[in-house]
């Protein structure tokens, strides 16, 4: 079975810090690896995703991940924080093949910014 | 406008009360999800449903019922539900399954279940 570790619970950055948030993962075999932020009171957004390929991925917002099979990481980073980034980041992984298909999230992390 | 609706929004009942929670999406999807969110345990998924008539366990399904009779709902029932069961409940749309290029999630807003 799959599962996701996100091991920072929460985050502090000052406004235009670089941002890092961990992921690893488990799982067997090629991952489909996805990270989604959601904002107080809100549902969950796709920031970005990965599948294949280049191990470097871009999302929205100014957001990129990048894929480490060795090890088993899928961190999301950006270079330079805004203040309207503080909300919640969850990494997740897709996984099955078929009719058998789940997602696992991650525990999330919180992000705040400070001015 | 693309979405995922879910009703209600907010919702107290007792123990052993049956309800559903209804999710419905315009957008076509094939897949189609449940999940809880709980502090500290990130999302679960409850049931999914890879097509119509097509629904299969998630991580946390005890206490759970779903079904797909038609492409764009897919309700949430708990037939008697438990405190235990309080929660913020999330219902997600994507095109394709989890393991397929088309599997970009869109989340309703929530509904957030207190079972007292």
């Amino acid at each position: 079975a799959q599962s996701v570790t996100q091991p920072d619970i929460h985050i502090t950055v000052s406004e235009g810090a670089s941002l890092e948030l961990r992921c690893n993962y488990s799982y067997g075999a090629t991952p489909y690896l996805f990270w989604y932020v959601q904002s107080p009171g809100q549902g969950l957004q796709l920031l970005l995703k990965y599948f294949s390929g280049d191990t470097l991925v871009q999302g929205i917002k100014g957001f990129e991940a990048e894929f480490k099979r060795s090890q088993s990481s899928f961190n999301l980073r950006k270079p330079s924080v805004h203040w309207s980034d503080a909300a919640e980041y969850f990494c997740a992984v897709g996984a099955g093949s078929g009719g058998y298909q789940k997602v696992t999230f991650g525990t999330g992390t919180k992000l705040q910014v400070i001015p | 406008e693309a979405q995922v609706t879910q009703n209600p929004r907010y919702l107290i009942t007792v123990t052993g009360k049956k309800l559903t929670v209804t999710c419905s999406q315009n957008m076509n999807h094939e897949y189609m999800s449940w999940y809880r969110q709980d502090p500290g345990l990130g999302l679960r998924q409850i049931y999914y449903s890879m097509n119509v008539e097509v629904t299969d366990k998630g991580d946390v399904p005890e206490g759970y019922k779903v079904s797909r009779k038609e492409k764009r709902n897919f309700p949430l029932i708990l037939e008697s539900p438990s405190p235990n069961q309080t929660s913020l409940y999330f219902c997600a749309s994507s095109l394709g399954p989890p393991t397929t290029r088309n599997t970009e999630a869109f989340f309703g807003q929530g509904t957030r279940l207190t079972v007292v």
